[in-house]
C-alpha cells in the first residue's frame, strides 16, 4: 500500500525558515517524481515544486524560486521541501504527491499525503 | 506559464443529473490534462489522467474529454459522493498549474 506522510509544518515567523519532509512507502520512491503542492486557507491548489526520481532536475513556482529548495534521499525514501524567506502568503496545508508513471517527466499524481499545515505568522 | 481557467466555479446541481466542468488552456497541452476530486479536509483524489484515461478505482460515471487547449470533466449521474470541489491540472510543461477549482454543491 502507498503511503506519503509529511511532516514538518509549524507556526513560524515572517523571514524564518522551516523544512518539510515526506516519508513514502509501498513503491520503489527512485523511480518517480514526486511534487510539493500547497493550498491556502479557503484557497485552491498551487503547485509548488518538482522532482524527478533520481533528483537530478528540479522545478518550482514563480511564487517560491530562490526562496524554496526541494530535494530527495532515496535511500531513505524521503522528499524534501527547504523553505526560506517565508512569508505570509506562504501559509498552506503543504501536500506531497506521487507522479503516477515511473521515469516520467511528464506526470499526474495518483497519491497524496495527508498534508501538514505551515503558519507563517509574528 | 500555461493559465487553467475552469468554469464554471459554482455548480448547483441534484442527484441525478448530469453535469460538465470545463478547463482551458492558455496554450496548447496536448492531452497531459488531469481532472482531480477534493472533499473539504482532505487531500485531493485522482480521477482522470492523460485527459479521458480513468484512475483504477473511479467510477465509470466519470469521463473526461477534449484534446489541444479545451477539456471537459461529464459526471453522468451524479450521486451524493460527488458533491466536492473539482481541480483541473496541466502536467505538460512544469509549472504544472491546476485549475481555480469548481465546487459542485447541491441544488
Amino acid at each position: 500500500e502507498v503511503q506519503l506522510v509529511e511532516s514538518g509544518g509549524g507556526l513560524v515567523q515572517p523571514g524564518g525558515s522551516l523544512r518539510l519532509s515526506c516519508a513514502a512507502s509501498g513503491f520503489t520512491f527512485s523511480s518517480y517524481a514526486m511534487s510539493w503542492v500547497r493550498q491556502a486557507p479557503g484557497k485552491g491548489l498551487e503547485w509548488v515544486s518538482g522532482i524527478v526520481g533520481s533528483g537530478g532536475s528540479t522545478y518550482y513556482a514563480d511564487s517560491v524560486k530562490g526562496r524554496f529548495t526541494i530535494s530527495r534521499d532515496n535511500s531513505k525514501n524521503t522528499v524534501y521541501l527547504q523553505m526560506n524567506s517565508l512569508r505570509a502568503e506562504d501559509t498552506a496545508v503543504y501536500y506531497c504527491a506521487k507522479g503516477g508513471i515511473p521515469a516520467a517527466a511528464r506526470i499526474s499524481f495518483d497519491y497524496w499525503g495527508q498534508g501538514t499545515l505551515v503558519t507563517v505568522s509574528s | 506559464d500555461i493559465q487553467m481557467t475552469q468554469s464554471p466555479s459554482t455548480l448547483s446541481a441534484s442527484v441525478g443529473d448530469r453535469v460538465t466542468i470545463t478547463c482551458r488552456a492558455s496554450q496548447s497541452i496536448s492531452s497531459w490534462l488531469a481532472w482531480y476530486q477534493q472533499k473539504p479536509g482532505k487531500a485531493p483524489n485522482l480521477l482522470i489522467y492523460k485527459a479521458s484515461s480513468l484512475e483504477s478505482g473511479v467510477p465509470s460515471r466519470f469521463s473526461g474529454s477534449g484534446s489541444g487547449t479545451e477539456f471537459t470533466l461529464t459526471i453522468s449521474s451524479l450521486q451524493p459522493d460527488d458533491f466536492a470541489t473539482y481541480y483541473c491540472q496541466q502536467y505538460n510543461s512544469y509549472p504544472h498549474t491546476f485549475g481555480q477549482g469548481t465546487k459542485l454543491e447541491i441544488k
